[in-house]
């Protein structure tokens, strides 16, 4: 199985940070990844999808890069609405498998 | 709108089984695939399973091999998982979710998703 390995596994940032997580698979997956955000008590929202593009109704301060092995999701301007944990998760194969997540917290 | 709408949270004794049932609403049930992903208290998403309603064919992570089984009923357009020898370390919260963009591939490993787009609200499950 491929495996996926968040990192920071959390963070502390401020209203209006730029903020980066990085995601890497254990083996090249082209571009087969997306980006979810995930708040307690809801389901988790998809934010990216084929490695770099914007899902429709995300807001434009998300963004992703990369390709093969190494992935980053970016927030160029924390919101108050953006503290939650993020996972990526790889389609590459089965069985589809996602990162280990990254809290983002308020500093 | 497309929807995924979950049955209610259960609580289970150790060597039971649980099925959990996840309805489609608002788009054909044989176009897309149902998956089963779950999060233990304080752990990250699994990814547990698919079920592809056109043809009933089934994937799972190996770590679930032999106790899940994820089926779909094309005449109420529904998924369901089930999850027998409960333990402990099944306690979490249950979620079903589709890629409504994704392609078939002739094979599996040809199939191309997009992401998951549309979650069930999730289903509590406490082995107790």
């Amino acid at each position: 199985a491929i495996q996926l390995t968040q990192s920071p596994s959390s963070l502390s940032a401020s209203v209006g940070d730029r903020v980066t997580i990085t995601c890497r698979a254990s083996q090249a997956i082209s571009s087969a990844l997306a980006w979810y955000q995930h708040k307690p008590g809801q389901a988790p929202q998809l934010l990216i999808y084929d490695a770099s593009t914007l899902e429709t109704g995300v807001p434009s301060r998300f963004s992703g890069s990369g390709s093969g092995t190494e992935f980053t999701l970016t927030i160029s301007s924390l919101q108050p609405d953006d503290f939650a944990t993020y996972y990526c998760q790889q389609f590459n194969g089965y069985p589809l498998t996602f990162g280990g997540g990254t809290k983002v917290e308020i500093k | 709108e497309v929807q995924l709408l979950q049955s209610g949270a259960e609580v289970k004794k150790p060597g039971a089984t649980v099925r959990i049932s996840c309805q489609l609403s608002g788009y054909t049930f044989i176009d897309c695939y149902i998956h089963w992903i779950r999060q233990a208290p304080g752990k990250g998403l699994e990814w547990m399973g698919l079920v592809d309603p056109e043809d009933g064919e089934t994937i799972y992570a190996e770590k679930f091999q032999g106790r899940v089984s994820v089926t779909a009923d094309t005449s109420t357009d529904t998924g369901y998982l089930e999850l027998s020898g409960l333990r402990s370390e099944d306690t979490a919260v249950y979620y079903c979710a589709t890629d409504l963009n994704m392609v078939r591939g002739l094979s599996p490993a040809q199939d191309f998703y997009y992401g998951m787009d549309v979650w069930g609200q999730g289903t509590s499950v406490i082995v107790s």
